[in-house]
């Protein structure tokens, strides 16, 4: 069946480090690609997306691309701030228009000032 | 606009009790999602909701999980009765309209510990 496996935590960096979280999936066809976050005390929230194969999906500072030949999606971000401390959780939704999400573990990120 | 809201946000109960959860989804959502999060893994979906009806509920443990939406609003999501590995975060999310172009808007949750 369709799964997701990312990169296990938790992760502490310091300020202004650069972030690599990865995450390869398995599912047949080309399924969306997601990116959700969880701040401490609030709810998931999409923090980026990918729908088909190249494509790269981008969001305050967060970069990944859909790379079909690898099977990753692979979440990046350049310079870290104290701010982004929150757990990061990459999700599939199969194709064929079902909407269904599909999630990793998800990994803690901890960012010191 | 307001967001996905549930109630209540944590529930302490005792094994072979029941419980039941709330959610009421963003105005204007057709479709509706329960996701169970166990400690330490993603969220695994319970049942979805298109309206009233629903989609899919092929991973709801149906012996002891029901839920519906009545009206094609707000949910509601029972577990009867609660056992021990029912221990989890239950998320709420709705979006305007099936496929993976809309996107999900999920609630804070609720906490469920049975003791």
């Amino acid at each position: 069946g369709d799964s997701v496996t990312q990169m296990e935590g938790p992760v502490t960096l310091s300020e202004e480090a650069f972030l690599t979280i990865n995450c390869t999936y398995t599912a047949t066809g080309y399924p969306s690609l997601f990116w959700y976050v969880q701040y401490p005390g609030e709810g998931l929230q999409l923090l980026l997306k990918a729908t088909k194969a190249d494509d790269k999906g981008s969001n305050k500072g967060f970069e990944a691309t859909y790379r079909k030949e690898t099977t990753s999606f692979h979440l990046e971000k350049g310079s870290v701030q104290v701010s982004d401390s929150a757990v990061y959780f990459c999700a599939l939704s199969p194709q064929g228009g079902s909407e269904k999400l599909v999630f990793g573990k998800g990994m803690k990120l901890t960012v010191n000032p | 606009e307001a967001g996905v809201a549930q109630s209540p946000r944590y529930k302490i109960i005792e094994k072979r009790q029941s419980v039941a959860f709330w959610c009421n989804p963003i105005s204007g959502h057709a479709t509706l999602y329960w996701y169970q999060q166990i400690l330490g893994q993603g969220p695994k979906l319970l049942i979805q909701f298109q309206n009233n009806g629903v989609v899919d509920d092929s991973q709801l443990p149906k012996d002891r999980f029901s839920a519906e939406r009545l009206k094609g609003v707000d949910s509601t999501l029972k577990i009867q009765p609660a056992k021990l590995e029912d221990s989890a975060v239950y998320l709420c999310a709705s979006s305007k309209d099936r496929g993976p172009y809309n996107e999900q808007f999920f609630g804070p949750g609720t906490r469920l510990t049975v003791l």
